[in-house]
């Protein structure tokens, strides 16, 4: 049974750094095709794809984030650590990790943490 | 980047009866390997959403056969046969063809 899970700050200041953490079980790194994606959605508003990390440590972002996005696995803890300088009120989604293999993109996400940015 | 259109916006269907989205890629999404790479979710109010459809017409597990998906290169739609009330909420399309990978805005779907 695959299960994801987001954690971290719920409030974040203007131009802090956030650090979100997804923790997985029930599948692993070491199998060729998985991945684990990062999607965020503001309130009322529609999906983002941010980036995703793949088996073979390959990893893939948005263009307009590159510059302040970072995504990272720890195999060992079967975690995928989310890093996203610079942050601003237009910042402010739930965000979702969820998994995908060759084809089968996202077909597991976790249940989203929402993270506000507010002075 | 390659954007995704859904329409209508929204739709409000009677129990027992068809439905009908539309999703439409400013890019073909028909991969050198033969494959389309166009999904659709459903994002039910307060959850988080789940895969139904995979590479434009494959049902993942457990989704429901009413739920089809159809459509080639740039037109999709996702007909959905005898709507029933634990359908409602937002459905999205997404394209993995190129990055950065793109959703659309969104169709809700509530019960008459």
């Amino acid at each position: 049974q695959i299960t994801l899970k987001e954690s971290g700050p719920t409030l974040v200041k203007p131009t802090q750094t956030l650090t979100l953490t997804c923790t997985f079980s029930g599948f692993s790194f070491d199998t060729r095709g998985v991945g684990v994606g990062w999607i965020r959605q503001p309130p009322g508003k529609a999906l983002e794809w941010l980036g995703n990390i793949y088996w073979n440590d390959d990893r893939r972002y948005i263009p307009s984030l590159k510059s302040r996005l970072t995504i990272t696995r720890d195999t060992s803890k079967n975690q995928v650590v989310l890093t996203l300088t610079n942050m601003d009120p237009v910042d402010t989604a739930t965000y979702y990790c969820a998994h995908r293999y060759w084809g089968l993109n996202f077909d597991y996400w976790g249940q989203g943490t929402l993270v506000t940015v507010s002075s | 980047d390659v954007v995704m259109t859904q329409t209508p916006v929204s739709l409000s269907v009677t129990p027992g009866q068809p439905a009908s989205l539309s999703c439409t890629s400013s890019h073909s999404l028909l991969h050198s390997d033969g494959r389309t790479y166009l999904y659709w979710y459903l994002q039910k109010p307060g959850q988080p959403p789940q895969l139904l459809i995979y590479e434009v017409s494959n049902r993942f597990s457990g989704v429901p056969d009413r739920f089809i998906g159809s459509g080639s290169e740039t037109d999709f739609t996702l007909k959905i046969s005898r709507v029933e009330a634990e359908d409602v909420g937002v459905y999205y399309c997404m394209q993995s063809m190129k990055v950065p990978w793109t959703f659309g805005q969104g169709t809700k779907v509530e019960i008459k």
